[in-house]
């Protein structure tokens, strides 16, 4: 069985500050993974994924991500956060084949001016 | 431009009813699924569809169902059944041969 596990519901960084969610995955298999950003009453917009090659993943907006097997993570950071980073963030997780996304329970960050 | 549509962004029913929300993608892709999103609880799997008239049970498919007549739609129902149907209702679709999903904008269901 897969399951992703996000620490903290909620993260509140000022504006300027590095950004840093945390996603920690279990699977018997290489996955794959995303991250992806959700703003207020909308759809989830897809920030970055890896699936094989370069485990450091650039997306967009200015994120990216590392992907480190020997301790199953995946974290999201950002280097100087901006006022419109504040959203949820979802990491996500797929086995090979056609299994369906497995999603965290998400991440709200909050950025203070 | 190419995308996924759901309708309508806000929908109201009386407890007992049951309501279709709809899921319609021009992007030609061949996988759709269906999402249930409640405050702290991320997003939970309904159904999905890998192609047309098959789909398979999620993690919370009671109360649910689903059709895949065309391989552009894919019409969630919430039947009386379901016992809290209160929530934010996603639907996405996948190519065959990539593994991140587009999304649509959502459908927020209140039941009074």
């Amino acid at each position: 069985a897969q399951s992703v596990t996000q620490l903290g519901s909620h993260v509140s960084v000022s504006e300027g500050a590095l950004v840093l969610l945390r996603c920690n995955y279990s699977s018997s298999v290489p996955p794959y993974l995303f991250w992806y950003v959700q703003y207020p009453n909308q759809g989830l917009q897809l920030l970055l994924k890896y699936t094989t090659g370069a485990t450091l993943v650039k997306g967009i907006n200015g994120f990216e991500a590392e992907f480190k097997k020997s301790e199953t993570s995946f974290h999201l950071t950002k280097p100087s956060a901006h006022m419109s980073d504040a959203a949820e963030y979802f990491c996500a997780v797929r086995l090979t084949g056609n299994t369906p996304l497995v999603f965290g329970k998400g991440t709200r960050l909050s950025v203070i001016a | 431009d190419g995308g996924i549509t759901q309708s309508p962004k806000y929908l109201f029913r009386k407890e007992g009813q049951n309501v279709t929300l709809s899921c319609e993608q021009n992007l030609n892709h061949d996988a759709m699924y269906w999402y249930r999103q409640d405050p702290g609880q991320g997003l939970r799997l309904i159904y999905y569809s890998q192609i047309v008239n098959d789909f398979q049970k999620g993690d919370i498919a009671e109360g649910y169902s689903v059709s895949r007549e065309k391989k552009e739609s894919f019409p969630l129902t919430v039947t009386s059944a379901q016992k809290n149907p209160t929530a934010f209702y996603l639907c996405a679709s996948r190519p065959e041969s990539y593994y991140g999903y587009t999304f649509g904008s959502g459908t927020r269901l209140t039941v009074v």
